[in-house]
């Protein structure tokens, strides 16, 4: 079974940094692209950007750019998203999510990982 | 502010059919394909509606997709409490490189 499987929650301080992760099963990581998603509470979803594991490829929404990093690791099929330094305005539920065709990044997210809640607040 | 426009809700009754728009640009709705997604609340986003009007293996079809220039639609038919969601569309924005939604669309089932 095909299957992306999200880090736990997670409640943090403004200024610290984090890094939340999503483990690809059931296929070859490289062979997708890997995209982050993010609903703020009782908002829509926003594009954040994406990455290819097989070359390490990544690109970021202008909104998240410099804000956030996308990393993976294929070793373990793992995809990353990590902040630096976290404001308030970053709560939210984090979405990775895999489009349905391999080596295509415009296609339909048919598998989405259960969501990873991250929470930011003194 | 979000790239594509969809209706903040809409409500039918049982058995009815509804329709949800979503309007967007020639950079995006115009030039690319437009996919659908069912929210259920607590749960991570369903692709309901591919490649503009194709139904993935599983999605029942009552449901159903249509675009005209820059605009989509996504149409509910023989409505079932159990389709009370959010519903979001989405499609590539060449301008902006990247993938763009619609603000959702809670659809209550009266």
């Amino acid at each position: 079974e095909v299957q992306l499987v999200q880090s736990g929650a997670e409640v943090k301080k403004p200024g610290e940094s984090l890094k939340i992760s999503c483990q690809a099963s059931g296929y070859t990581l490289t062979d997708y692209w890997i995209d982050w998603v993010r609903q703020v509470p009782g908002k829509g979803l926003e594009w954040m950007g994406m990455i290819y594991p097989g070359d390490s490829d990544t690109r970021y929404s202008p909104s998240f750019q410099g804000q956030v990093t996308i990393s993976a690791d294929n070793s373990i099929s793992t995809v990353y998203l990590q902040w630096s330094r976290l404001k308030a305005s970053d709560t939210g539920i984090y979405f990775c999510a895999r489009p349905r065709r391999m080596h295509h990044y415009y296609d339909a997210f048919n598998i989405w990982g259960q969501g990873t809640s991250v929470t930011v607040s003194s | 502010q979000s790239v594509l426009t969809q209706p903040p809700s809409v409500s039918g009754a049982p058995r009815q059919r509804v329709t949800i728009s979503c309007s967007g640009s020639g950079s995006n709705v115009g030039s690319n394909t437009v996919n659908w997604y069912q929210q259920l609340p607590g749960k991570a986003p369903k692709l309901v509606v591919y490649y503009d009007d194709l139904l993935p293996s599983g999605v029942s079809d009552r449901f159903s997709g249509s675009k005209s220039g820059t605009s989509a639609s996504l149409a509910i038919s023989g409505l079932q409490s159990e389709d009370e969601a959010d519903y979001y569309c989405a499609a590539w924005d060449d301008g902006l490189n990247g993938m763009v939604f619609g603000g959702g669309t809670k659809l209550t089932v009266l």
